[in-house]
């Protein structure tokens, strides 16, 4: 079972539009981050949420972390080919605890 | 800011043949270093949470004689996958982080991964 589901799985869009990438768990996380993967690379961290409704924008991305922090959102502006990647949501269940758990993962592909 | 090295970062092997992967922290000392597998178009799965001078806890399902992991320094921890199989072929990354604790305050830095596959 994943503890986090994320949502599109896969995400092919124009160069230009918008989109959201939804993180969603039934469990309660004491903080998540979000990542970006290349083919071949490590994930690299784009941001981490700690607090319930908190909203952090990166340039173009905005990520919002649920009220109850059972959620999370990253929403990509005016998407750009280089923002092609594949995006993880991870969690820490606990303050105590440095383990994360990674989403399923979004894999997205923006053409120009 | 951060680099953690990983090595080799491709390796080709028959199978039966032991594979030592290295993770070194470059420019901090590591207190905490995590293995990680990921199946092609999939997530990342924790293995493994290496400590310094201590021996690895593993998840449940990973079998720890069939992945030897060594942390024997702050600065370096190695996976050893034994007697390899091409089910054992896969994407293999580590992270580290500087200290124990909370995520948010002591992010984990990953590796750019070794693609292990065997024959």
């Amino acid at each position: 079972t994943q503890l986090l589901e994320q949502s599109p799985q896969f995400l092919s869009i124009q160069e230009g539009e918008n989109l959201t990438v939804y993180c969603n768990s039934s469990s309660v996380f004491s903080s998540l981050q979000w990542y970006r993967q290349e083919p071949g690379e490590g994930p690299v961290l784009l941001v981490t949420v700690v607090t319930g409704g908190e909203v952090k924008k990166l340039k173009r991305l905005t990520f919002q972390f649920g009220d109850a922090r059972k959620d999370s959102s990253l929403h990509i502006t005016a998407a750009q080919p280089g923002d092609t990647g594949l995006y993880l949501c991870a969690g820490a269940r606990s303050y105590n605890t440095d383990k994360l758990i990674f989403g399923t993962g979004t894999r997205l592909q923006v053409f120009p | 800011g951060a680099v953690v090295s990983q090595h080799p970062s491709w390796v080709i092997c028959k199978s039966g043949t032991s594979v030592k992967i290295e993770c070194r922290s470059l420019d901090f000392q590591a207190t905490t270093m995590f293995w990680y597998r990921q199946f092609p178009k999939q997530s990342l799965m924790l293995m493994a949470t290496s400590n310094e001078g201590s021996k690895a806890t593993y998840e449940q399902g990973v079998e720890k004689d069939k992945f030897l992991i060594n942390h024997a320094s702050l600065t370096l921890s190695t996976l050893t996958v034994t007697s390899a199989h091409p089910e054992d072929s896969s994407f293999y990354i580590c992270s580290a982080e500087a200290g124990g604790g909370r995520v948010s305050n002591q992010p984990q830095h990953f590796g750019d991964g070794t693609r292990l596959s065997i024959l």
